[in-house]
């Protein structure tokens, strides 16, 4: 079982549209979790950190379900300029390491 | 500059030559990392430096391929006896340092093996 998970898409959606991504995780230790933005031939680059309580960067909106071990990613209100590849980021606890997932592309569709 | 910075930007080089890329982190970022991503693919975690000192090396591929850092500053990524699969783009990233701190990528290393 990989150590993080993603549903790889694409998840094509209309402007305006809203859309959820989901990414498990296999240790159950992990203790930081992020969200990046990937767009195509860049680097990646931090869309938001995520928090036990959940939290919310306009329009978007990251969860963790640490029972079920996965975090969750919101976007609402979907513009053109969402269309990315969206990565999920662990770190599990006593390392160092950030372990990505293979991302999920989404292109919002005029 | 304020962001990581590495170099070269592209590289094309014949199989069997040695290539080196660098990185420039962050000024402050006492942590390092060396990611991997071939063409439509995921990162693939190579190797992590804190300070000058390399507590990570398990994504390493194989023998062939080596990374130093000096000074707690510069890092350099070397490959050796290139082969194509190691066609991919090379990403450094750096952070604070601390469990849980944002890292931040540089625009990458595109490396073609012809």
């Amino acid at each position: 079982r990989k150590e993080v998970e993603q549903d790889p898409g694409p998840f094509n959606v209309p402007e305006g549209a809203t859309v959820a991504f989901n990414c498990t995780y296999s240790n159950s230790a992990s203790q930081s979790f992020f969200w990046y933005r990937q767009d195509c031939r860049k680097e990646p680059k931090l869309l938001m950190s995520v928090y036990s309580s959940g939290n919310e960067d306009g329009r978007f909106t990251a969860q963790l379900n640490r029972a079920s071990q996965y975090i969750s990613l919101l976007i609402r209100d979907s513009k053109l300029s969402d269309s990315a590849t969206y990565l999920c980021v662990v770190t599990p606890s006593g390392t160092y390491k950030y372990i990505f997932g293979t991302g999920t592309r989404l292109k919002v569709l005029a | 500059g304020a962001g990581v910075s590495q170099s070269p930007s592209n590289k094309v080089t014949e199989k069997g030559k040695d290539v080196e890329l660098r990185c420039d982190p962050i000024s402050g970022h006492t942590a390092l990392y060396w990611y991997r991503q071939s063409l439509g693919q995921g990162l693939e975690f190579l190797i992590y430096f804190q300070g000058n000192s390399a507590p990570d090396k398990s994504g390493l591929p194989s023998d062939r391929f080596s990374a130093e850092r000096t000074g707690g500053s510069v890092s350099t990524l070397t490959i050796q006896r290139t082969q194509q699969e190691d066609s991919a783009v090379y990403l450094c990233a750096s952070s604070l340092g601390s469990a849980g701190n944002t890292i931040y990528f540089g625009e990458g290393s595109w490396l073609t093996v012809v």
